[in-house]
């Protein structure tokens, strides 16, 4: 079955600290992997993106990690803002053609206190 | 707007009544998605089109649900005789032409909130 399984549900940090946030996914055919950020009554907003021959990627100081083999991603965020706070997805294309076959993980939902 | 716009932003009705939801894509995105998000759930694909192909209508939960779209401009989600489980939140997506290798960026809407009482 095709799923994409994200830990932690939610996560609390301070502000300034780091946070790794875990996707793991049994999609096959695997085309791309993506995050996303979703602010509360907001749609998502793309992160990264990666395919299958990359093993990192950043956009400021968030840095996406994949590991192809064992079908881990990681997203990492580095001294975290208030502004952090949102939903974090993990979205897995599968390959074969179809543009629309995106399996959407459930979200972390990261808080920054002061 | 420079954004994925879409209307209403809140839509309230009764069960078995039709609802119709608007996306304004982005100018000269070709592709176009859209979504389901249920309270406390992932998004969930319902839809997709990319141009004059034939649309990959493989999301869509039931043949209450249909989607149009002329050439690359405005889509319009239908869900016919709404049932409570069709309460929701969807959300639309533009993309810009495919590359290989299928990397391309979406860029959503705020979404329709949907209610049926």
């Amino acid at each position: 079955k095709n799923q994409v399984e994200q830990s932690p549900q939610s996560l609390i940090i301070l502000e300034g600290k780091n946070c790794t946030l875990q996707c793991n996914y049994t999609v096959s055919p695997f085309s791309n992997l993506r995050w996303y950020k979703q602010d509360t009554g907001r749609g998502p907003v793309s992160l990264t993106i990666m395919t299958f021959s990359e093993n990192t990627k950043s956009n400021g100081r968030y840095t996406a990690t994949l590991d192809a083999d064992t079908k881990q991603s990681s997203l990492h965020i580095t001294a975290s803002q208030l502004s952090d706070s949102a939903s974090y997805i993990c979205v897995v294309s599968r390959g074969g053609g179809s543009q629309g076959n995106l399996i959407f993980g459930k979200g972390t939902k990261l808080s920054v206190k002061p | 707007g420079a954004g994925v716009s879409q209307s209403p932003s809140n839509k309230v009705t009764e069960k078995g009544k039709d609802v119709e939801l608007r996306c304004d894509p982005i100018s000269g995105h070709t592709a176009l998605y859209w979504y389901r998000q249920r309270l406390g759930q992932g998004l969930e694909f319902l839809i997709y089109f990319q141009g004059n192909s034939a649309p990959d209508k493989s999301g869509l939960p039931s043949d209450r649900f249909s989607a149009e779209r002329t050439g690359e401009s405005v889509s319009t989600l239908t869900i016919q005789r709404t049932q409570q489980e069709d309460s929701a939140v969807y959300l639309c997506a533009s993309s810009s032409i495919v590359t290989s290798g299928f990397t391309d960026t979406q860029y959503f809407g705020p979404g329709t909130r949907l209610t049926v009482l």
